[in-house]
């Protein structure tokens, strides 16, 4: 079976600190990779997606960046954390017109 | 293009009665379409799923929704809420036609009063 793997659960951090957020999926091979974020009481916002390595679409310009360096390997990161990037970070993987598969999250706040 | 509308942000019912968490949906092509649960600092689960088979799907944990395509309508619902059941729940939608973008809707927040 498919599992879903995502670290830190919890971070805080300074502003202007670096930031690396990673997520490996295990149990399928070039999976579609997602970031979404999700402010306090609000909806899911794309970050990024991934259709394979090396392979990322942005849906919104921000000082955030991801990477695929492997098949199953998807990383979120900064090189300046702002006030605003606080927030709880769902990595997800799919099959091409699957379901979403989400890992359990990675709540961010940015001091 | 594709949009989905939770009609109810927040629903509060009574343990053991029944849930309705309603949802509608635009889409250009023949859409798939997702029910998920989130509890507090959690990941989203999959609750069902309808990708064009029976238009009534059931879910994990009693749940079920009914694809209505003359309605544009992707309701949950549930006979009996249970307590556990309290969290924030999520209609989302994607293009049949295997495209990448998925749609979420904006959630709706269900309370369970004892």
């Amino acid at each position: 079976s498919q599992t879903i793997h995502q670290w830190p659960a919890t971070l805080v951090q300074p502003v202007g600190s670096p930031l690396s957020l990673e997520c490996t999926v295990e149990g399928t091979s070039n999976p579609n990779l997602y970031w979404y974020r999700q402010a306090a009481g609000r909806g899911l916002q794309l970050l990024f997606y991934s259709v394979g390595i090396g392979q990322i679409s942005s849906e919104v310009p921000q000082n955030l960046s991801a990477s695929r360096p492997q098949d199953r390997q998807f990383i979120l990161s900064s090189k300046k954390l702002l006030l605003s990037d606080s927030g709880f970070y769902l990595c997800a993987w799919r099959r091409t017109a699957g379901p979403l598969h989400f890992g359990n999250g990675t709540r961010l706040t940015v001091t | 293009a594709q949009s989905v509308t939770q009609l109810d942000s927040h629903v509060s019912v009574s343990e053991g009665t029944p849930v309705l968490l309603r949802c509608n949906y635009s889409s250009s092509y023949s859409p798939s379409l997702f029910w998920y649960v989130q509890h507090p600092n959690k990941g989203l689960q999959l609750l069902l799923k309808y990708t064009s088979a029976a238009t009534l799907v059931k879910g994990i944990n009693g749940f079920e929704a009914e694809f209505k395509k003359s309605e544009t309508s992707f309701h949950l619902t549930k006979p009996s809420a249970h307590m556990s059941d309290a969290a924030e729940y999520f209609c989302v939608v994607t293009p049949g036609n295997a495209g990448n973008m998925l749609t979420f809707g904006g959630g709706t927040r269900l309370m369970v009063k004892p």
